[in-house]
């Protein structure tokens, strides 16, 4: 059982580049999220979904987009990668009122 | 606006005494609030909950306490030992924010020395 897993891992990107990061999860979960964490910030949302086909906007939203075409997978786009979004990217999964399974990170640095 | 807040940013403590790490909120919307750890490059893990109707959850040598009244919540950890060295995450939800989304705290980095 993998639970979330994130892809890529790592990854630089010049300023302007765009690219999406894949979120997977194999728990049959309705509610799905993306994080970044940046130094002395803890997790703050950028984007979420209740449900397949179902995305909306969290605390981080501006220059992200996201997706949720399938139940499992959550795509979150960068479409002009900026200095700003480098971060580490986390995606998260749960069926509601309980705790939330983390992805291992996605490691962004936009040079 | 932070609604979650961990105002001890670092904590050390020796082995097999006690740890304790707390939080503060400003949202009395909060119902279920949540600890996690944190090693660095993994992404945060679960560790334990408790629900709004209750005042004091315990699993091994974690417990949680939650007074409403002052919206604070405290983690101990009882005894402490070195594989306990992580950041802790406090996070808090509410389905009416974001879909049970979990608003979080800045973290507190808890150092057990042997």
């Amino acid at each position: 059982n993998a639970g979330v897993t994130q892809t890529p891992k790592f990854r630089v990107l010049k300023t302007g580049q765009s690219m999406t990061l894949l979120c997977a999860q194999d728990m049959n979960h309705e509610y799905m999220y993306w994080y970044r964490q940046d130094p002395g910030m803890g997790l703050r949302l950028i984007h979420y979904s209740v449900g397949e086909g179902t995305t909306a906007k969290g605390e981080v939203p501006d220059g992200y987009n996201v997706s949720r075409l399938k139940k499992q997978n959550f795509l979150l786009g960068l479409e002009s990668a900026a200095p700003s979004q480098t971060s580490v990217y986390f995606c998260a999964s749960s069926y509601g009122p309980a705790e939330a399974f983390f992805g291992q990170g996605t490691r962004l640095t936009v040079v | 606006d932070q609604q979650v807040k961990q105002n001890s940013p670092s904590l050390s403590v020796q082995e097999g005494r006690i740890s304790i790490l707390n939080c503060d909120y400003t949202n009395s919307m909060f119902d279920y609030f949540l600890w996690y750890k944190k090693y660095p490059a993994e992404g945060p893990t679960f560790l334990i909950s408790i629900s709004s109707i209750k005042d004091k959850n315990e699993d091994g040598r974690f417990t949680v306490f939650l007074n409403k009244s002052a919206k604070h919540l405290s983690l101990h950890i009882v005894p402490s030992q070195p594989g306990d060295s992580a950041v802790y995450f406090c996070a808090a939800s509410d389905y009416s924010y974001s879909g049970y989304a979990l608003n979080f705290g800045k973290g507190t980095s808890l150092l057990v020395t042997p």
